[in-house]
């Protein structure tokens, strides 16, 4: 079972175009993260939300965590070709010694020039 | 540019045979994470460990799956007996001991077990 549930999971779209994909929740976690993942590579750390309602931006990235702390958002204005790759959620493991990442599945995303 | 490193980056076995794949963390980093992604499934952790002990290995199979840590030299994931089914690419993370967080990830290997 995906405790984190990533939508969609395949996005394909020309450049210049917006796009938001999403991670939800059945239950409330401390904070999120946001990977990129290129092929043949290991993710990349984009980002990490913390408080209920927080937006943070990176670049022409939009990063949002809900108000319940359940769900987020990844907003990218104008994608470009370079965009291209796998976008990963995932929450730290709660409590004590417990470190490890908990992971979506992700959305690959293509942008065609 | 003092990132993770793992070797190798590929790696074929045949069924039976046995995998030793090798981190070696960032700069600085004590803490390691191994993580193992399947096509199907997405990034499973596997084990986490701190110089010379294994901090949590919940995700770790009970057969076949060993990690190290060592004092010295870079750590180890060792799979024995390979089966198809391992298949896959293996990621090591490092992290710092105060932003633990902050998971910073190696290219991967590559395990093809034929």
């Amino acid at each position: 079972t995906q405790l984190l549930e990533q939508s969609p999971q395949f996005l394909s779209i020309q450049e210049g175009e917006n796009l938001t994909v999403y991670c939800n929740s059945s239950s409330v976690f401390s904070s999120l993260q946001w990977y990129r993942q290129e092929p043949g590579e290991g993710p990349v750390l984009l980002v990490t939300v913390v408080t209920g309602g927080e937006v943070k931006k990176l670049k022409r990235l939009t990063f949002q965590f809900g108000d319940a702390r359940k769900d987020s958002s990844l907003h990218i204005t104008a994608a470009q070709p370079g965009d291209t790759g796998l976008y990963l959620c995932a929450r730290i493991g709660r409590a004590g010694n417990n470190r490890k990442l908990i992971w979506g599945l992700g959305t690959s995303l293509a942008v065609n020039p | 540019n003092a990132g993770v490193m793992q070797n190798p980056r590929h790696l074929v076995r045949r069924r039976g045979q046995e995998a030793r794949l090798r981190c070696s963390p960032m700069k600085g980093h004590s803490h390691v994470y191994w993580y193992r992604q399947l096509p199907e499934e997405g990034l499973k952790f596997m084990v986490y460990l701190q110089k010379e002990n294994i901090i949590d290995e919940s995700g770790m199979p009970k057969e076949r799956f060993s990690a190290e840590f060592p004092k010295e030299g870079p750590s180890i994931l060792r799979i024995q007996q390979v089966v198809r089914g391992d298949s896959a690419a293996y990621f090591c993370a490092s992290s710092s001991g105060h932003s633990y967080y902050e998971q910073y990830f190696g290219p991967g290997t590559r395990l093809t077990v034929t």
